[in-house]
């Protein structure tokens, strides 16, 4: 069955902080990986990664994609507390597998 | 470009009655998902149309559940007769797909909030 496991399931961490989120998956068919923040209201797209060992970075966030060992992780550096929000990993071919999401909260 | 539009935004109603969701998805886009968020499920897709035609509708809880996509254009997901437990936000995304060589990045509309007595 496939399946994506994102980790932790929540964190607290203060302000100015480097958080780290992880994205493993167990699919048939893989073409991409995508990472999406959720905060109040629906999800916003972050990255798509495709390749392995290309970090694509955005600001203060960066992702990177382990195809071996299945894998991808999302860093927030000097985090702020409007990145508060749940990060949502999603993994697929034609159509998207969603993890659970990680929450995250920044405190000030 | 206004995005994915979703109505209504909130929806209370009683157990038994008939509720219908609707969508606008980005013009242009040849790919539309339907999406139920919970609490204790997360995020499930329920239906995926490409090209107007359901591809994969394996997601659906049960027959109660029905989704159209009469044109490019407009969609609705219908619940017929709504429970309690399909209390939920009620996610609408589209995505332009070469084929099915996806997946692509969705735009997920703003969801419809919806509460069965």
């Amino acid at each position: 069955e496939d399946k994506v496991v994102q980790s932790p399931l929540s964190l607290v961490v203060h302000e100015g902080d480097t958080v780290t989120l992880n994205c493993s998956y167990e699919v048939t068919n893989f073409r991409s990986l995508l990472w999406y923040k959720q905060e109040k209201k629906a999800p916003t797209f972050l990255f798509m990664l495709t390749s392995s060992g290309i970090e694509k970075k955005s600001g203060r966030l960066s992702s990177i994609l382990d195809k071996k060992e299945l894998f991808s992780i999302l860093n927030i550096t000097a985090t702020q507390t409007g990145d508060s929000a749940i990060y949502l990993c999603a993994v697929g071919y034609y159509q998207l597998i969603w993890g659970a999401g990680t929450k995250l909260i920044i405190k000030p | 470009d206004a995005g994915v539009i979703q109505s209504p935004r909130h929806e209370v109603t009683e157990m038994g009655q008939e509720v219908t969701l609707r969508c606008k998805p980005i013009s242009g886009h040849n790919s539309l998902f339907w999406y139920r968020q919970t609490m204790m499920r997360g995020l499930e897709l329920l239906i995926y149309f490409n090209n107007n035609v359901p591809i994969d509708d394996s997601g659906m809880p049960e027959d109660r559940f029905s989704a159209k996509m009469p044109n490019a254009s407009f969609s609705t997901l219908k619940i017929q007769p709504s429970e309690p437990r399909d209390s939920a936000v009620y996610f609408c995304a589209s995505s332009f797909e070469i084929g099915l060589g996806g997946p692509a990045e969705q735009f997920f509309g703003p969801g419809t909030r919806l509460t069965v007595l």
